[in-house]
């Protein structure tokens, strides 16, 4: 069980759009609809962005959306606001229970 | 409003078992829907999954699996996490959290308690 690949930092303009990738392999990200995202700013717990994919839970911005190909999973943020500065993790189902979660992405709005 | 609270010693020694209990406030856990999970976060570093428990059922990290124990006392409305054998290694920010979507996604979390590793 592997860690999946997130890019080490994307950065933004502010009303800019940016995409985070998530890549891992048919056993995890390719074979199942169940990625995540989370967000976490520096010194706070993780937030939960995008489940099964693509859903939002409730009260997270419409800004905020995820899709998948393959064995790449993408987060896409639009309108890019400061706030959402942070870093940013994708975790997959891997089979047997068990989850797996990517490096990390940090966020910069230039 | 569902609120999840970490506790336990913030240093251990090498090669001693690390302990940590999650008090869940504002529902039961109990309750049938949802797994509860411990994940963790080392200095500067990123996520990992240590493991999750529905009802009596375990499930753990492969690569931690031979140090882990995670139960659940639902009298206190807790559950506890068990490492052994701790290293350096194991130095983190310990999150517990509530899982939902058959265990996939967290969407409630603790604050994170620091555990350092040191003699």
């Amino acid at each position: 069980q592997s860690a999946l690949t997130q890019p080490a930092s994307v950065s933004g303009s502010p009303g800019q759009s940016i995409t985070i990738s998530c890549t891992g392999t048919s056993s995890d990200v390719g074979g199942y609809d169940l990625v995540s995202w989370y967000q976490q700013h520096p010194g706070k717990a993780p937030k939960l962005m995008i489940y099964e994919g693509r859903k939002r839970p409730s009260g997270i911005s419409n800004r905020f959306s995820g899709s998948k190909s393959d064995n790449t999973a993408s987060l896409t943020i639009s309108g890019l606001q400061a706030e959402d500065e942070a870093d940013y993790y994708c975790s997959s189902y891997a089979g047997s229970h068990t989850l797996v979660f990517g490096g990390g992405t940090k966020l910069t709005v230039l | 409003q569902l609120q999840l609270q970490e506790s336990g010693p913030g240093l251990v020694k090498p090669s001693e078992t690390l302990s940590l209990t999650c008090t869940v406030s504002g529902g039961s856990i109990g309750s049938t829907t949802y797994y509860w999970g411990w994940i963790r976060q080392p200095p500067g570093k990123g996520l990992e999954w240590i493991g999750s428990i529905y009802r009596e059922a375990t499930y753990y990290n492969p690569s931690l699996k031979s140090r882990v124990a995670i139960s659940v006392d639902t009298s206190k409305n807790q559950f506890s996490l068990k490492l052994s054998s701790v290293t350096a290694a194991d130095t983190a920010v310990y999150y517990c959290g509530k899982l939902v979507v058959g265990g996939t996604s967290c969407d409630d979390w603790g604050q994170g308690t620091l555990v350092t590793v040191s003699s």
